[in-house]
């Protein structure tokens, strides 16, 4: 059974550091995107690829967080330097377009703590 | 205001309950609907979509009415099993799902 693969699954790391998320899509997906989960926002998108393009990063402080896609096989989000309110659970999920006919597969998610 | 909103809950229900979901959704050009199920500490999964006629998945219905947008989810013969976080999700052409906060169901024995 085709899964997304991120790593890693837990994060704790003082405020300041550098914070590296990967996410390996499910084979064939052409979307690959990055939420984040909290108590208080929900999942709020982060920043989503098509075809390894990014299509919309509105979503992220563009300041401190980077998303990239360096090959069909591996995403990444970075946050530097990082932040207490960075603290949450962030996702990544892969789909085919159009995300109408067929489900959104998530990854286990990275559970960051920044103290 | 939000593009999709529910109550968070918590629904608490005795096993065997039906109880029911309303979402709001606030874009009129929203063409796509599901529900996911969110487990604690878990990431979030399609239950089902939803489709413009109403559809049924075993003890699972789901309504969609466009005229109000809303979109609702009824659990009939609650299972202890169905405890989790129902997220609504709408989504637009070609552009991502959104998602709501979700509502909370804990079933109870």
């Amino acid at each position: 059974d085709a899964r997304v693969t991120q790593t890693p699954r837990h994060k704790v790391t003082e405020m300041g550091q550098e914070v590296t998320m990967r996410c390996q899509p499910i084979l064939g997906h052409n979307t690959v995107f990055w939420y984040r989960q909290t108590m208080m926002q929900g999942l709020e998108l982060l920043a989503y690829f098509r075809n390894r393009a990014p299509l919309d990063d509105s979503g992220m402080p563009k300041d401190r967080f980077s998303a990239e896609m360096p090959d069909a096989t591996l995403a990444t989000l970075k946050i530097q330097p990082s932040e207490p309110r960075d603290s949450a659970v962030y996702f990544c999920a892969s789909g085919l377009v159009p995300t109408g006919n067929s489900p959104l597969h998530f990854g286990n998610g990275t559970r960051l703590t920044v103290t | 205001r939000k593009e999709v909103e529910q109550d968070p809950g918590p629904f608490n229900v005795p096993e065997g309950a039906t109880v029911a979901f309303n979402c709001t959704y606030s874009n009129s050009a929203s063409q796509s609907f599901f529900w996911y199920r969110q487990d604690c500490r878990k990431e979030p999964k399609l239950l089902m979509s939803v489709y413009s006629s109403g559809n049924e998945d075993g003890r699972f219905t789901a309504q969609l009415n466009r005229a109000s947008q809303y979109i609702s989810l009824l659990i009939r013969d609650s299972k202890l099993s169905d405890s989790a976080t129902y997220l609504c999700v709408v989504n637009r052409r070609n552009t991502p799902l959104v998602f709501g906060k979700g509502t909370r169901l804990s079933v109870i024995a």
